[in-house]
This record gives structure tokens, C-alpha cells and sequence, in this order.
């Protein structure tokens, strides 16, 4: 198994544009977490889903969107970005509640 | 509120030396308390979490609900426990799906 796999890597985007980050959880798991991670800081909780329902939100502006889907994989969105979104963003997949990060998408919004 | 307190940003030990990583929290109620390390180019990943009482790489941890403390030791640091580390908190129940982290201490093994 090759664990929680995000994409993209790396993603370059513009103030005001939009984002979707995808997160694949690893076989079995059925739940999803989203957290942002900003330098020199620890992550911080955007949500969480579990068959398809957000389970739990972080305080995040609702610019920031997610769904999980059938296959248990996830989408975050973020919509009108601001330079502040600039951060590393995990997707961890859970059972048990422990929690199986992925490597993280890098976004940096200029 | 749920909040997770790590004092030290960055921590420096030679080799052979025992380290200890801070760790508070703040919780009304009883938490899950895990410890998470992320080394060089790895993913974050997870140490030990208090309700296993284990000890992985030599590393352990104890809750201290007194002083509301989960200060991970070990008792010879070795190079290769270079790395960040991260303390956890999860709540208990029906809000058991979220991490608060604190913002983590980097520790140095020096040869």
C-alpha cells in the first residue's frame, strides 16, 4: 500500500483564483482530514469526512470547501485565494483514530 | 477550547545524551495525546500515542493529568532522532476527529 497519496505536489496560483487539492486515503479507511500547515507552525484542522459526511470543521473562512466521494477519496477546494493560503496542506486518512498523513500539496499563491 | 503548548522551538543534544520534548495541553475533559515526528523530506508521522503506553525507537511518554503534561523522553539520543516533532491532542467522544497540534520542536543530535 502506498499510503495517503495527494496531488498535485506543487501548485502555483494567482490571488483570487480558485483550487482543488485531491487526497486519496489509504485502502479501507473511510475517513478523511484536511489540515493546513503554515511555516514554522504545526497543522491546523480544516475538516473532516466519514462516508461521505463532514464529520468536523476547523476555523476556516467558507472559501474553503471540501467532499469526500464514494471511493473514500477527497477534494479540498478554496475559492478567491489570498496570499495568506500559502501554506503545505495535509490530507490524513484514519482508522481507529489514528491518524496516516500524506506527503502534502505545497500551494503558494502569489 | 483545546490548545497544545511545546515550549521549545528547537532543541540541541549530543549523542548518547537523554532529551526530553515538552509538551502541554489544555482540555476540558479526557484527551487522546499522540506524538507525531516528521524527519528530513519524510511525512508527518506517528510516534506513539498515550493510550498504547509503548515505546517506539526507544522514545516514551507519559500523561500526567495533574500537571497536564505528555513530556516525550528517551533516554540516549542517537543522530538519527534528528527531526520535528509535533504534539497532539484529540478530544474524546463525538469529537475525537480533529488534531490540534502544537507547533512542534525541532531537535538536533550532534555527534
Amino acid at each position: 500500500d502506498a499510503g495517503v497519496t495527494q496531488s498535485p505536489t506543487h501548485l502555483i496560483k494567482t490571488r483570487g483564483q480558485h483550487v482543488t487539492l485531491r487526497c486519496s486515503p489509504i485502502s479501507g479507511h473511510k475517513s478523511v482530514s484536511w489540515y493546513q500547515q503554515v511555516l514554522g507552525q504545526g497543522p491546523q484542522f480544516i475538516f473532516q469526512y466519514y462516508e461521505k459526511e463532514e464529520r468536523g470543521r476547523g476555523n476556516f473562512p467558507d472559501r474553503f470547501s471540501a467532499r469526500q466521494f464514494p471511493n473514500y477519496s477527497s477534494e479540498l477546494n478554496v475559492n478567491a485565494l489570498l496570499l495568506g493560503d500559502s501554506a503545505l496542506y495535509l490530507c490524513a486518512s484514519s482508522l481507529e483514530n489514528k491518524q496516516y498523513f500524506g506527503p502534502g500539496t505545497r500551494l503558494t499563491v502569489t | 477550547a483545546q490548545r497544545v503548548t511545546q515550549p521549545e522551538k528547537l532543541l540541541s543534544v549530543f549523542k548518547g545524551a537523554p532529551v526530553e520534548l515538552k509538551c502541554n495541553y489544555s482540555y476540558s475533559g479526557s484527551p487522546e495525546l499522540f506524538w507525531y515526528v516528521q524527519y528530513s523530506r519524510q511525512r508527518l508521522q506517528l510516534l506513539l500515542r498515550h493510550i498504547s503506553r509503548e515505546s517506539i525507537k526507544g522514545f516514551t511518554a507519559d500523561l500526567n493529568k495533574g500537571e497536564t503534561s505528555f513530556h516525550l523522553k528517551k533516554p540516549f539520543a542517537q543522530e538519527e532522532d534528528s527531526a520535528m516533532y509535533y504534539c497532539a491532542l484529540s478530544g474524546s467522544g463525538g469529537s475525537n476527529y480533529k488534531l490540534t497540534f502544537g507547533k512542534g520542536t525541532l531537535l538536533t543530535v550532534n555527534p
